[in-house]
């Protein structure tokens, strides 16, 4: 079985300072790693995801990953924080199955503070 | 359309009742997905649907949830006999499957809040 832990259900930052959201997995074959940004009132969106290759992500608004086999983990960062990152945050990973499910954490409350 | 569309997009009922909550996907999605969002919770996974492959509907919580998919397009998600614990935002999701393979990305709907009172 695959699961996904995020560590933090809230993470609270100042503008311009660094944001690091934390992820772990665990999957008894590779996954494939995503993460996902849902704004107030808005459906998901595709931030950033690993499939194979280069193990350092990056992804749209400054966002970047980076995947770690012997740590599990798929922390998400940006260098620094901007008040509309505010948002929740959801890491999910999917078997190398076509079309199967994915399958989230419980995502993180970023709150940027000015 | 140019996105995922669910409606409605808020539903108050009452305990006992049935719902119904429609998802249009995009334009030549083959997947398709509904999950559940619950307050201070992740998304559940409840039942996706590929192609004409029979749906994986081993999320659904209970008998009183099922879904269909027609014309491999549009979908409607039904609760029989609401409960209290069936409050939740459900989003629809959609890939296309054929090229994305499993890396493919999913686009989601605005999802549809479901209160139950």
């Amino acid at each position: 079985a695959q699961s996904v832990t995020q560590l933090g259900s809230h993470v609270s930052v100042s503008e311009g300072a660094l944001v690091l959201l934390r992820c772990n997995y665990s999957s008894s074959v590779p996954p494939y790693l995503f993460w996902y940004v849902q704004y107030p009132n808005q459906g998901l969106q595709l931030l950033l995801k690993y499939t194979t290759g280069a193990t350092l992500v990056k992804g749209i608004n400054g966002f970047e990953a980076e995947f770690k086999k012997s740590e599990t983990s798929f922390h998400l960062t940006k260098p620094s924080a901007h008040m509309s990152d505010a948002a929740e945050y959801f890491c999910a990973v999917r078997k190398e199955t076509s079309g199967s499910r994915l399958t989230f954490g419980e995502g993180t409350q970023l709150t940027v503070n000015p | 359309g140019a996105g995922v569309s669910q409606s409605p997009s808020n539903k108050v009922t009452e305990k006992g009742k049935d719902v119904e909550l429609r998802c249009d996907p995009i334009s030549g999605h083959t997947a398709l997905y509904w999950y559940r969002q619950s307050l201070g919770q992740g998304l559940e996974f409840l039942i996706y649907f590929q192609g004409n492959s029979a749906p994986d509907k081993s999320g659904l919580p209970s008998d009183r949830f099922s879904a269909e998919r027609t014309g491999g397009s549009v979908s409607t998600l039904t609760i029989q006999r609401t409960q209290q614990e069936d409050s939740a935002v459900y989003l629809c999701a959609s890939s296309l499957v054929a090229s994305g393979g499993p890396t493919g990305e999913l686009f989601f709907g605005e999802g549809s809040r479901l209160t139950v009172l």
